[in-house]
């Protein structure tokens, strides 16, 4: 069977520092990928998305990237975090293959300090 | 712009009685549509999903409704139960390939109460 793994669970950061969150998919190939954010009052917002190695879509212009450096790998980074970058960070697969079901990793909860 | 939209951000119902989440879009060319329910601290799982050719999908306790002209979809949970409290997210595509990533709504809470 399918599986996600999303880490850390909590982190705690100072503004200014980098970040990198990692997300693995078990037991699949090719999946599409996807990084979301769960800020107050703004619900669920695609930051990223890659149908396949090395190919990233942007959806909102900040100061956040993200790699595919494997097959069923999803990073997400940063330089240097901001206050506005606080927030609960969600990976998620889908087979894109005539199925639209997402699932969604446990989630990072991110706090600039 | 949004193109999913969630108008009420909470709800309460009392359990044994139905609740019901209203979902709106704006765009003509979404034609598959999912509700995820999310847990605090935890990634949001797949509830129910419907087709553009449905106007109706029921599953157990869930049943979800379309209503195309209107561009309207809404949840119905019957009966509630206290289980059933978190977030409810409305989600939409516009190609059923896979490709094309979802776009949710804000969200609903839900809250039932004993």
């Amino acid at each position: 069977s399918q599986t996600i793994h999303q880490w850390p669970a909590t982190l705690v950061q100072p503004v200014g520092s980098p970040l990198s969150l990692e997300c693995t998919v078990e037991g699949t190939s090719n999946p599409n990928l996807y990084w979301y954010r769960q800020a107050a009052g703004r619900g669920l917002q695609l930051l990223f998305y890659s149908v396949g190695i090395g190919q990233i879509s942007s959806e909102v212009p900040q100061n956040l990237s993200a790699s595919r450096p494997q097959d069923r790998q999803f990073i997400l980074s940063s330089k240097k975090l901001l206050l506005s970058d606080s927030g609960f960070y969600l990976c998620a697969w889908s087979p894109g293959t005539g199925d639209m079901g997402y699932t969604f990793g446990s989630g990072t909860r991110l706090t600039v300090v | 712009d949004q193109q999913v939209k969630q108008n009420s951000p909470s709800l309460s119902v009392q359990e044994g009685r139905i609740s019901i989440l209203n979902c709106d879009y704006t765009n003509s060319m979404f034609d598959y549509f999912l509700w995820y329910k999310k847990y605090p601290a935890e990634g949001p799982t797949f509830l129910i999903s419907i087709s553009s050719i449905k106007d109706k999908n029921e599953d157990g306790r869930f049943t979800v409704f379309l209503n195309k002209s209107a561009k309207h979809l809404s949840l119905h949970i019957v009966p509630s139960q206290p289980g059933d409290s978190a977030v409810y997210f409305c989600a939409a595509s516009s190609e059923f390939s896979g490709n094309t990533p979802l776009v949710f709504g804000k969200g609903t809470r839900l809250s039932v109460i004993a």
